[in-house]
């Protein structure tokens, strides 16, 4: 089983729609989760952690479930900028060191 | 504030040539350090972290090696290339802790 798992997509979806992403993870002891865009070709930038209560930026809620082990991200009324691959990804700890685990990444498309 | 340069952006080897990718992060001390590559259509899988001078861990065996010789200075070592080693490579840093995974922009390897 791979360690963050995510539906690779692709979502094509209108403008003004609302679309909602999924992410499970496999390891309990994760601590902290993100979720990261990428644009083809360039390296991948942040969107926004995701606290336990659930958190919101603008048209973006994150939202993650311990017990699950699930992470989803929200974008309400898309736009044709949010085009782009979306990743989901948590932390480990090995060693005293954190490292980023990265899902393979939903692809989104919208369309005018 | 800090940022992070990685170079060459793009670079074209034949196989069995040998490889140096170079990462250097400015304005920050003792940062964590990390080698991705997402092969095409893929997500990031990471190759090496590093959490202070000459000290390296490896997440995959193979033919890629990794250094850091200076505390914000990271690279990416191969002797001899395979043709499976094509790919984006990403450098990435953080401060220590979880936050923030910072990302250089890339190098863009294809290995003929």
């Amino acid at each position: 089983r791979k360690e963050v798992e995510q539906d690779p997509g692709p979502f094509n979806v209108p403008e003004g729609a609302t679309v909602a992403f999924n992410c499970t993870y496999s390891n309990s002891a994760s601590q902290s989760f993100f979720w990261y865009r990428q644009d083809c070709r360039k390296e991948p930038k942040l969107l926004m952690s995701v606290y336990s209560s659930g958190n919101e930026d603008g048209r973006f809620t994150a939202q993650l479930n311990r017990a699950s082990q699930y992470i989803s991200l929200l974008i309400r009324d898309s736009k044709l900028s949010d085009s782009a691959t979306y990743l989901c990804v948590v932390t480990i700890t090995t060693s005293g060191t954190y490292k980023y685990i990265f899902g393979t990444g939903t692809r989104l498309k919208v369309l005018a | 504030s800090q940022t992070i340069h990685q170079w060459p952006a793009t670079l074209v080897q034949p196989v069995g040539s040998p490889l140096s990718l170079e990462c250097t992060v400015e304005g920050t001390s003792n940062p964590n350090l990390y080698w991705y590559r997402q092969a095409a259509g893929r997500g990031l899988q990471l190759l090496f972290y590093s959490v202070g001078i000459g000290q390296i861990s490896s997440e995959v065996p193979q033919n890629l090696s990794a250094s850091r010789p200076q505390d914000r200075q990271f690279i990416l070592s191969s002797k001899k290339l395979l043709l499976s080693d094509s790919g984006f490579y990403l450098c990435a840093w953080s401060f220590r802790g979880t936050g923030e995974l910072f990302f250089g922009e890339g190098s863009r390897l294809t290995v003929l």
